[in-house]
């Protein structure tokens, strides 16, 4: 699985958009771009995947760029809820989850 | 109802004893994993059982022993217990072995502290 950057930690103001960057320069073509989320003191949680074109549900959006070597996840609007670390992981869709969740970044919403 | 469930929350233990943490999952599905996650937060795959049967095992030393009485549990018991074993060990579970990332389904985890 390709290796990830993404910045230490974020702020974002309750009600504002938060956009978390992610690079992924070494990303294979049958990789995936997968975003999850860790809230404090629980379990990893999902939030959204996509190979190349632009993804939405109802959690956030994923923007990868045209070479996909680098892709944003977007909160349109941010809640005190939302403060957690976010994970982004690049990966093949199927065969076993053996991936390595990195240092992550840690998202904080203000009121 | 909770759907991936683990128990204790926090196991606080000393070094050379041996204990375990469950696992149960009431999704139906067929594959469990245990994973553990580092004082740096890097979590990583230790197994993973499909319909009890062991299919991924990721270099984990034999002190760490899973064991799946049915599909719906995925114990992990570990013997001989060391400084570095301390870390939050998270179970999860997904509805086939070869499921896509978004399919898996984290607990909550079991923060163990080795004294």
């Amino acid at each position: 699985d390709a290796k990830t950057t993404q910045p230490p930690s974020m702020d974002c103001a309750e009600g504002r958009a938060a956009n978390l960057p992610c690079n992924h320069s070494t990303i294979s073509g049958n990789e995936y771009v997968y975003w999850y989320r860790q809230i404090h003191s629980q379990g990893p949680q999902y939030i959204i995947h996509g190979l190349k074109n632009n993804e939405t549900n109802e959690m956030a959006s994923l923007i990868i760029t045209e070479d996909r070597k680098s892709s944003t996840l977007i909160l349109p609007h941010a809640t005190l809820r939302d403060t957690a670390v976010y994970y982004c992981i690049v990966r093949v869709a199927t065969g076993g989850f053996k991936t390595i969740f990195g240092a992550g970044t840690r998202l904080f919403v203000k009121a | 109802d909770t759907a991936v469930s683990q128990t204790p929350k926090y196991l606080v233990t000393q070094m050379g004893n041996d204990k375990s943490i469950k696992c149960e999952q009431n999704l139906g599905h067929d594959t469990m994993y245990w994973y553990k996650q580092d004082s740096k937060k890097f979590l990583k795959i230790m197994f993973s059982y499909n319909n009890k049967e062991l299919i991924i095992n990721e270099t984990v030393p034999n002190r760490f022993s899973p064991k799946s009485p049915d599909k719906a549990h995925l114990n992990l018991h570990i013997n001989s217990l060391e400084l570095g074993d301390s870390a939050v060990y998270f179970c999860a579970s997904s509805p086939r072995r070869l499921a896509g990332a978004n399919e898996q389904y984290f607990g909550p985890g079991t923060r163990l502290t080795v004294t």
